[in-house]
């Protein structure tokens, strides 16, 4: 059974590069059928998509935050990480990474437990 | 425009039918784009309900159901129990914006 699982510091400070770590246990991140993707959620508030990773390294990012992410794959340690610039407390979230099946226009599942990221000094 | 609308909540007692509306545009649920519905428990991540429209996932119950039409698609859900109280979110692709699109969520009470 696929899992997936979030890590990274939980506190960032303004203006610093927030960094996530997606590990995948249970099958490949080479799959040639996914991509692999990060969306976060605010406090109280619904979800929003960031970006996804095919694992041949091809990229799409959501056009607002384009200029401060970037998501990376390591398939050596079947892992694939998201950085964020210039972070600022709008940017404070629980961020999940999750499997995106089904093409551009497809599902995420499963997803992992969620990390929450605050962005505070 | 790039959004998709859901009712901020519906509620409903034991046993009753409700629906949830996810409403788009041309660029989006209108261009042909699959819509999915995502289930979210308080304090948990969110879990696939219904994919590709209409599609339940293995465990999912059927009296959870997908439709869409036009520019719009929605959740329904009968036999309602307490165990769905939830918040429940639909998800589409956009082409202006490249990207995956949300919905803003609605939050089912069961009365």
């Amino acid at each position: 059974q696929l899992q997936l699982q979030e890590s990274g510091p939980g506190l960032v400070k303004p203006s610093e590069t927030l960094s996530l770590t997606c590990t995948v246990s249970g099958g490949s991140i080479s799959s040639s059928s996914y991509d692999w993707g990060w969306i976060r959620q605010p406090p109280g508030k619904g979800l929003e998509w960031i970006g996804r990773i095919y694992y041949s390294g091809s990229t799409y990012y959501k056009p607002s935050l384009k200029s401060r992410v970037t998501i990376f794959v390591d398939t050596s340690k079947n892992q694939f990480s998201l950085k964020l610039t210039s972070v600022t407390a709008a940017d404070t979230a629980v961020y999940y990474c999750a499997r995106l099946q089904g093409g551009y226009d497809g599902w995420f599942d499963p997803w992992g437990q969620g990390t929450q990221v605050t962005v505070s000094s | 425009q790039s959004v998709l609308t859901q009712p901020p909540s519906v509620s409903g007692a034991p046993g009753q039918r409700v629906t949830i509306s996810c409403t788009g545009s041309s660029s989006n649920i209108g261009a042909g784009y699959d819509v999915h519905w995502y289930q979210q428990l308080p304090g948990t991540a969110p879990k696939l309900l219904i994919y590709g429209n209409n599609n339940r996932p293995s465990g999912v119950p059927d009296r959870f159901s997908g439709s869409k039409s036009g520019t719009s698609a929605s959740l329904a859900i009968t036999g309602l129990q307490a165990e769905d109280e939830a918040d429940y979110y639909c998800q589409s692709y956009d082409s202006s914006l490249s990207g995956v699109l949300f919905g803003g969520g609605t939050k089912l009470t069961v009365l």
